[in-house]
């Protein structure tokens, strides 16, 4: 079955610059997304299509795509970043979906 | 305003079935795809399938073919989810989450979440 792997977590003082990585064999051939996900919510979705960032989120937020890795990058982190982050994308087939194992983001 | 609005929480034995709704409001409900998506406690999200609310088309991962299924009732703009012989690894919370464009897999807006838990 296909996988994607992230980093269980990473940290950064307020206002450093947070990267989070996310590989899997077919992101060359297919889109990734990314989601914010605080305690007791719902997922939002942060970066959609590997670099495009949906209305109202900060433009903090971006993404990046390379190879069989995507990242995304939270420039300027603030204490309100501090959240799982997850990413999604499909296999070779663009049948299956399938979400990383998430990233949990301390701001320290 | 889009919403997906969910039913509550369930307490299921065993063995059982729970069918999961998901209402939506504030778009075009045949529009645009529904996927669902659950999480168990302090774990990940994994992704169950999706489904084509104006065709009924849908899309299983392999892990529950064969105890899932989607459907739903296009005159109430409500999403289903069934999910059978529970076991107590399903217990976990059961998001609905529509697709935000064609040809793309964006979640873009998503249901509160449904606790489903299974005890004996």
């Amino acid at each position: 079955s296909y996988e994607l792997t992230q980093p269980p977590s990473v940290s950064v003082s307020p206002g450093q610059t947070a990267r989070i990585t996310c590989s899997g064999d077919a992101l060359p051939k297919q889109y990734a997304y990314w989601y914010q996900q605080k305690p007791g919510q719902a997922p939002v979705l942060v970066i959609y299509k590997d670099s495009e960032r949906p209305s109202g989120i900060p433009e903090r937020f971006s993404g990046s795509s390379s190879g069989t890795t995507v990242t995304l990058t939270i420039s300027g982190v603030q204490a309100e970043d501090e959240a799982d982050y997850y990413c999604q994308s499909a296999d070779s087939s663009g049948t299956i979906e399938v979400f990383g194992g998430g990233t949990k983001l301390t701001v320290l | 305003q889009v919403q997906l609005v969910q039913s509550g929480a369930e307490v299921k034995k065993p063995g059982a079935s729970v069918k999961v709704s998901c209402k939506a409001s504030g778009y075009t409900f045949t529009s645009y795809d529904i996927n669902w998506v659950r999480q168990a406690t302090g774990q990940g999200l994994e992704w169950m399938g999706w489904m084509n609310p104006n065709s009924g088309n849908t899309g299983y991962a392999q892990k529950f073919q064969g105890r899932v299924t989607m459907t739903r009732n296009t005159s109430i703009s409500t999403a289903y989810m069934e999910l059978s012989s529970l076991r107590s690894e399903d217990t976990a919370v059961y998001y609905c989450a529509r697709v935000g464009r064609p040809g793309l897999r964006n979640l873009d807006y998503w249901g509160q979440g449904t606790l489903v838990t299974v005890s004996s």
